[in-house]
């Protein structure tokens, strides 16, 4: 069956400017997770959303960083004014049980 | 708070050869493991867990690992390497509190040469 889809493989942008990665969790999966993999940090967990619960923000490193959750599906990485720290890859996962499904990631380069 | 670390960068084998990656855990209490895969421009994939139950987990791919609780090692092994196995591998544990979370080690670099 389909996997975790996430869109664009691949964004490259302007310091400043602002950013929305997409991520499509595993249909019937209830969790779905983002996380962040740098050179140098490994990877870190970012955000969690399980159904209708209020969502785990408390790995996002700034307030320029949001997500949301729509309809219990889809989900959006959005962040503002990017900075050249915040270049990475972007991987979303979903789950619903122990085992996470990794999407294939977006890479962002903020130049 | 919980960790697991994989005191290894790289690890080169050749083809053929056993292959072990090396992870290890600090938490308190009985410990939920991971191991992931990650091939190039790939996201991670599953390859096995320990929760409870026999020491010796089995996974994908031929992949292999035992839980050990006096040395808190949770090594990832193969009895014969394929190029193919070249990839990142991550060792994770759950977090005990949050259990949705997982704690990732840095990551391993495996290079199998022909």
């Amino acid at each position: 069956g389909a996997g975790v889809s996430q869109s664009p493989s691949n964004k490259v942008t302007e310091k400043g400017k602002d950013v929305e990665l997409r991520c499509d969790p595993i249909s019937g999966h209830t969790a779905l997770y983002w996380y962040r993999q740098s050179l140098g940090q490994g990877l870190e967990f970012l955000i969690y959303f399980q159904g209708n619960s209020a969502p785990d923000k408390s790995g996002l490193p700034s307030d320029r960083f949001s997500a949301e959750r729509t309809g219990g599906s889809v989900s959006t990485l959005t962040i503002q004014r990017t900075q050249q720290e915040d270049s990475a890859v972007y991987l979303c996962a979903s789950s619903y049980s122990s085992e996470q499904f990794f999407g294939p990631g977006t890479r962002l380069t903020v130049l | 708070a919980q960790s697991v670390a994989q005191p290894e960068d790289q690890v080169n084998v050749a083809e053929g050869n056993p292959l072990t990656v090396k992870c290890t855990y600090s938490v308190s209490g009985n410990p939920y493991l991971f191991w992931y895969v990650q091939y190039p421009n790939r996201g991670l994939q599953f390859l096995l867990k320990y929760i409870t139950g026999d020491n010796l987990v089995k996974g994908s791919y031929g992949f292999e690992a035992e839980f050990n609780k006096s040395q808190t090692s949770f090594h990832l092994k193969k009895p014969s390497a394929l190029v193919s196995d070249s990839a990142l591998y991550f060792c994770a544990v759950r977090d005990m509190v949050d259990d949705y979370k997982l704690s990732f080690g840095a990551g391993t670099t495996v290079t199998v040469r022909a």
